[in-house]
This record gives C-alpha cells, sequence and structure tokens, in this order.
C-alpha cells in the first residue's frame, strides 16, 4: 500500500491567488514527520515546511503552510500569493520514527503546479 | 560549506558497462542515502547507510551496490548498467539528532543508459 499518495498531478493557480496541494499518509507509527520539499525544473530539492505528528498547531513558514488534519491523515501544503517561481514540482514525504526507520524518507508522486501571470 | 556534492551531474552509459556515483558531505551527518527518480514516480530509496562501514538495501537495490568506506562518503555502483536504470540519482544526507531535521540531498546525477 502506498505510505504516502498526492492525487493531483498538475495543478493551475493565477498569480497572487492561494493554492492547496494534497497529501494523504499511512502509518501506524504514533510519532512520524511529514516534510515538503519543492523541486523547480534545475532539479534540486529544496525542503519548505516541516510537521511533526505531536505538533500541536499547524506548521508554517513563509508563505507556505501546512494543513495538518492528523485523524484524516492528510498533510495538505497551502501556498498562498503564489508567485511565478513558486512553478515547480512539489513532494510530500514522511519520516518514521520506528526504530528501524533510519531517517528514511518515503516521497509521494509529486504534483506539478503551475503558476500562471 | 559545500553541504552535500555528487558526482558526476552527467552520464551516458552504454548497457554492460559499469560506473560508480559519488556522493560527498561535510556535514557530519551519520545518514546518508541514495535515491533515484523516475518520471511520475517520485523518489526511491535505492540503498541507504547509517554509518562508516555499513549499508543497507532501500526499496528498489537491484543492479546497485554501496559502499561508506568513510563517514563523508557514500559510493553508489553499477556492476552492469541496464537501460532501466537510467534515472537522476539524489545522494542525501541526515542528522539522526532530530526527527525533524531535513535531509539534505545533492544535485543529482542524470545517467542515460542506452
Amino acid at each position: 500500500a502506498q505510505k504516502i499518495t498526492q492525487t493531483q498531478p498538475g495543478m493551475f493557480v493565477q498569480e497572487k491567488e492561494a493554492v492547496t496541494l494534497d497529501c494523504t499518509y499511512d502509518t501506524s507509527d504514533p510519532s512520524y514527520g511529514l516534510f515538503w520539499y519543492k523541486q523547480p525544473s534545475s532539479g534540486e530539492m529544496i525542503f519548505l515546511i516541516y510537521q511533526g505528528s505531536y505538533d500541536q498547531q499547524n506548521a508554517t513558514e513563509g508563505r507556505y503552510s501546512l494543513n495538518f488534519q492528523k485523524a484524516r491523515k492528510s498533510a495538505n501544503l497551502v501556498i498562498s500569493a503564489s508567485q511565478l517561481g513558486d512553478s515547480a514540482m512539489y513532494f510530500c514525504a514522511m519520516r518514521e520514527a520506528g526504530g528501524t526507520s533510519y531517517g528514511k524518507l518515503t516521497f509521494g508522486q509529486g504534483t506539478i503546479l503551475t503558476v500562471h501571470p | 560549506n559545500a553541504g552535500v556534492t555528487q558526482t558526476p551531474k552527467f552520464r551516458v552509459l552504454k548497457t554492460g558497462q559499469s560506473m560508480t556515483l559519488l556522493c560527498a558531505q561535510d556535514m557530519n551527518h551519520e545518514y546518508m542515502y541514495w535515491y533515484r527518480q523516475d518520471p511520475g514516480m517520485g523518489l526511491r530509496l535505492i540503498h541507504y547507510s547509517v554509518g562508516e562501514g555499513t549499508t543497507a538495501k532501500g526499496e528498489v537495490p537491484d543492479g546497485y551496490n554501496v559502499s561508506r568506506l568513510k563517514k563523508q562518503n557514500f559510493l553508489l555502483g553499477l556492476e552492469s548498467a541496464a537501460p532501466s536504470q537510467t534515472s537522476v540519482y539524489f545522494c542525501a544526507s541526515f542528522s539522526a539528532q532530530r526527527l525533524a531535521n531535513e535531509q539534505y540531498f545533492g544535485p543529482g546525477t542524470r545517467l542515460t543508459v542506452t
């Protein structure tokens, strides 16, 4: 079974508008972390935001926020005031804290975001 | 600090040839990883290492071997390249002190096997 699911292969948004990228996950580990990475066309992986399973508040980093709904096992990324430079592939990833996880990340398939002027 | 570096950046191989990808990190991280990225598949873990002299298999280890003789270096080897190994390869490192710590990625190696 897929541990991380991103159901939106592609998303379009108008510049300056907000956009939500969906991510659902599956784990039986009570302690885990959720990450979002951005991959622009140049190919590098850029860390955006982190949410811990025990964090009481949703994570925020500048224009990025994570809408964490633990009961639904979803960790959606919200980008406010989209910019042309936000056009990229976005990956959701999970790290379980269990003894044999060794910090490994499990990635979703990614969502390509295109920001229109 | 250079962070995580990968050598080479691009390579074209013929089927059956061998090569080694080198990953180096200067952050004294304990854990290192090799991923491959195929279109529509996200990143998948090939092998990983939790310390010098130790390696373990990830999700897609077949056709690859790894070694970590020094803490800062993690090598990925292809003994007999196949077209199915055409992919972008990313190395990453991680400090295990906090669950929240991000994995730092290298710039990637684009490998084509003809």
